[in-house]
């Protein structure tokens, strides 16, 4: 099952441009992580903001959290090309094992 | 990258010949799984393991079992390999339950 659903499932921006992924998941969660994977490379944690955390930055990334809304969001501000990969939210759906539900992830282009 | 080396990260095999995937951290973490990544579903859970000879299911482990003797190695064996089985397999590692994961490189396995 899938427990993350993102949207947009594809965003094409050009460089200098914000861009905002959202992520909403189902279930009750202890924390949300998101991650980034450049093409035929593994995945790269970016963030994890725990459930009784709201807002949560790190450097030019800024992830918020709803549990109310069963809800995130990722923005990337001031994009570069190098921001080019697909993003992933996960939760921790399955209470305090480690074990990861992944979305579909969103496909972000930055274009020069 | 984290201490985790997947291997190998290429193999073509035929359908019904078992195949085994090894994944190697030099991080001394309790916590290791494996994923499969495909196209429309993301990533999922096959097995995760919390400690030496502690593993247990995920979401997709039909036709999968694992292995984790030592802290540092953690197999995935397809028993008899099907076509459905082709994927891009993903280890990852975690320290605790509640801490983001490290992913390996990630082994393209095609079933032909």
């Amino acid at each position: 099952s899938q427990q993350g659903e993102e949207d947009p499932q594809a965003l094409s921006i050009q460089e200098g441009e914000n861009a905002t992924m959202n992520c909403s998941y189902k279930t009750s969660i202890n924390n949300l992580q998101w991650y980034r994977q450049n093409s035929g490379r593994g995945l790269v944690h970016l963030i994890l903001i725990r459930s009784n955390e709201r807002e949560k930055h790190s450097g030019r990334l800024r992830v918020t959290l709803d549990t109310s809304k069963k809800s995130s969001s990722l923005l990337i501000t001031a994009s570069r090309a190098a921001d080019t990969a697909s993003y992933f939210c996960a939760t921790d759906a399955y209470g305090n094992t480690g074990k990861l539900i992944f979305g579909q992830g969103t496909t972000l282009q930055v274009k020069p | 990258d984290a201490g985790i080396t997947q291997s190998p990260r290429h193999k073509v095999t035929e359908t019904g010949t078992p195949v085994t995937l090894r994944c190697h951290q030099t991080e001394n973490h309790r916590y290791m799984y494996w994923y499969r990544q495909d196209p429309g579903h993301g990533l999922r859970l096959i097995h995760y393991s919390y400690g030496v000879k502690d593993t247990d299911k995920g979401e997709v482990s039909d036709g999968y079992s694992v292995s984790r003797s030592k802290t540092e190695d953690f197999l995935l064996t397809l028993e008899s390999a099907t076509s459905s089985q082709t994927s891009v397999y993903f280890c990852a590692i975690s320290e605790r339950a509640d801490t983001e994961a490290f992913f390996g490189q990630g082994t393209r396995l095609t079933v032909v």
